[in-house]
């Protein structure tokens, strides 16, 4: 059975901030590592991802990095906007796509 | 192209009642899911077809059965529904199973169970 810890469960940040979600898995043949965006009454959406060759990579606000060693992944959110405030979920797997818990993002004004 | 699409959006069902849920991609992926998502909570994966003609358990299988008529549609089936299974179901899919993936979801069926 393969785990998927995604932390913290819920993160408040002010206008402004760095949002930092982790995604820590056991699996290493894993080799994809995306993150998805869900707003209430949606379902998810693919924010952002990397692959294992690369351990950054940078979207507009949005930055994903990868740290083989300690099989974790991160979602960081720069100068984070209440438009961000939404529900963020790791995912993991090879068919069997697995997702991790979420983090519910509130950015405050 | 509509994407990935669920019927029904809603559905209100008494306890030992079955109903199918039904969902449909136009995009050829190869691959399809169904999650369910409780309140306040995370998606959690019941079945899943990685190609036509096969369907696999996910993590919460009990209580649900699936179909993959054709490398379309995807249908879930309670049998019997029980207070437990009022939830969101959302229907996604892949074009493959392995590499770069990107999901694509459905609307989501909203089904409550009394």
């Amino acid at each position: 059975q393969q785990q998927v810890k995604q932390s913290p469960q819920s993160l408040i940040v002010q206008k402004g901030g760095i949002s930092i979600i982790n995604c820590a898995y056991e699996n290493t043949a894993f080799d994809y590592f995306p993150w998805y965006q869900q707003f209430p009454g949606k379902g998810p959406a693919l924010l952002i991802a990397i692959r294992p060759d690369v351990s950054e990579k940078k979207e507009g606000r949005f930055t994903i990095s990868f740290n083989k060693s300690a099989k974790q992944f991160s979602l960081h959110i720069m100068d984070s906007q209440p438009g961000d405030s939404a529900t963020y979920f790791c995912l993991l797997g090879y068919n069997k796509l697995i997702f991790g818990a979420g983090t519910r993002l509130a950015v405050h004004p | 192209n509509a994407g990935v699409t669920q019927t029904p959006k809603f559905q209100v069902l008494k306890t030992g009642q079955s109903m199918t849920l039904q969902c449909a991609q136009d995009m050829n992926h190869n691959s399809m899911y169904w999650y369910r998502q409780d309140p306040g909570m995370g998606l959690r994966l019941i079945y899943y077809s990685a190609s036509e003609g096969t369907t696999d358990k996910g993590e919460v299988p009990n209580g649900y059965n699936v179909s993959r008529l054709n490398k379309r549609e995807f249908s879930l089936r309670l049998e019997s529904a029980a207070p437990s299974q009022t939830s969101v179901y959302f229907c996604a899919s892949i074009r493959g199973g392995q590499g770069a993936y990107e999901q694509y979801f459905g609307p989501g069926t909203r089904l409550t169970v009394t």
